[in-house]
Formats: structure tokens, C-alpha cells, sequence
């Protein structure tokens, strides 16, 4: 149980397109998903929490018109990357509550490569 | 965000040996802490949790020791395999939002 589908798991765009980012909750209703932006060699960056219903809370120096979180359903969050530059080639992963301990399931993840 | 770092960035280790993976915490209200490993472009694992109300966890060949005195996590792995060769992440419940320390790259030597 509890896993978290993500997509696309690659896509390249070029500079100044948006691209969607899909997270779903296969097997379990979530209310809360997160998204996290991870650089090559470097750790998780929480961008956002998304709430289901409600506007996303950003974590501070994360712009919001760039970065638009939409949860509108309890099994899907998207994330779309606007007036996409080539700094924010970047890997993208989305996570979702669901193990039993309390902890979250993360995406595969979506390799984002603007040129 | 929080601060969570790791002291080291790489270890390496013969297979068969054990493997023993640090990290520190700066958030003493923290209650919940998970350990991730993540594999080259895929989307981080769970390993093992701890819940700050203990300080030992055992798992399949790992053991999460938690030290709140000093705000330390370690992660030890046993009998450590190539299959266990990846980045190592630790991560800390804060306010329901999990913050990730720096990693640790663990390469297994055969």
C-alpha cells in the first residue's frame, strides 16, 4: 500500500514553456503532498505543502506564480513549472502520507531538463 | 527551514562489514524521524523510523539510534551489501513537514 505514482518521470522543454508534473496517491486518500526540488549531489528542498481544497503554503523564497500548486482532489497534486529557464533544470519529487508509522511515501520523480 | 545536517558526506565500506551513518538535528521539538535512501534518479525509500520517545529502533539489518541529549540520529546497517550502495538521507518531523539533512553517499566495496 501507500505508494504515490509520479509523471512524467523525464521531460524536456524548451526555455520560457510550463510543464505539468502529476503526483498521485494510488491506493490511498491524501490530504496533504508535498514537493520537494533536489539539485545533483545535494539533498531535499521542501518547496511547498499542498492541502487538499485549500492554496499551498510555500516555503519561504519559493515564488508561488512560478511554482503553481493545484490539490484538487485527495489523490492528485500538480505542480507546474512556469516560464520554464534553465535554472530550474532541476529533479522534482512529490511525497504523500500513507505509511502506517506516519511517515510519507515519496514519487519516482520528474527529471526536469530546460534548454 | 530547519537544520539538518549530516557530519559525513561519503563513506565507504567493505561488504560485510557494518555501516554506520551520522546525522544531526538542530530542532529539540522535533518528535519524528525518518531515514530515506535514495538510488541515482529515483525518488527517495523509506528505511526505518523513530519517534522521539525512544531511542532504538531495529529494523531488517538496520538500527536507528536516536540521542535527543545531543540532537544525533545515526543509522547502522549490518552486513553491509552492494545493494546498499546509495545516498542516505535523514529527515526531521517538524510541524508535520519533513526537512532533509545534506546526505550521506554510501558505497559498498565488494
Amino acid at each position: 500500500g501507500a505508494v504515490v505514482s509520479q509523471h512524467p518521470s523525464r521531460v524536456i522543454c524548451k526555455s520560457g514553456t510550463s510543464v505539468k508534473i502529476e503526483c498521485r496517491s494510488l491506493d490511498f486518500q491524501a490530504t496533504t503532498m508535498f514537493w520537494y526540488r533536489q539539485f545533483p549531489k545535494q539533498s531535499l528542498m521542501l518547496m511547498a505543502t499542498s492541502n487538499e481544497g485549500s492554496k499551498a503554503t510555500y516555503e519561504q523564497g519559493v515564488e508561488k506564480d512560478k511554482f503553481l500548486i493545484n490539490h484538487a482532489s485527495l489523490t492528485l497534486s500538480t505542480l507546474t513549472v512556469t516560464s520554464a529557464h534553465p535554472e530550474d533544470s532541476s529533479f522534482y519529487i512529490c511525497s504523500a502520507g500513507g505509511l502506517p508509522s506516519g511517515g510519507y511515501t515519496f514519487g519516482s520523480g520528474t527529471r526536469l531538463t530546460v534548454v | 527551514g530547519e537544520s539538518v545536517g549530516l557530519h559525513l558526506p561519503t563513506l565507504s565500506v567493505q561488504e560485510g562489514d557494518n555501516s554506520i551513518i551520522n546525522c544531526a538535528y538542530s530542532n529539540s521539538a522535533s518528535d519524528y524521524f525518518i531515514w530515506y535512501k535514495q538510488e541515482s534518479g529515483k525518488g527517495p525509500q523509506f528505511i526505518i523510523d523513530i519517534r522521539s520517545n525512544m531511542d532504538k529502533r531495529q529494523g531488517q539489518r538496520v538500527t536507528v539510534l536516536l540521542n535527543k541529549t545531543v540532537k544525533h540520529l545515526s543509522l547502522q546497517i549490518a552486513a553491509t551489501q552492494p545493494g546498499d550502495s546509495a545516498v542516505y538521507f535523514c529527515a526531521e518531523n517538524v510541524g508535520n513537514q519533513f526537512y532533509f539533512g545534506t546526505g550521506t553517499s554510501l558505497t559498498v566495496i565488494p
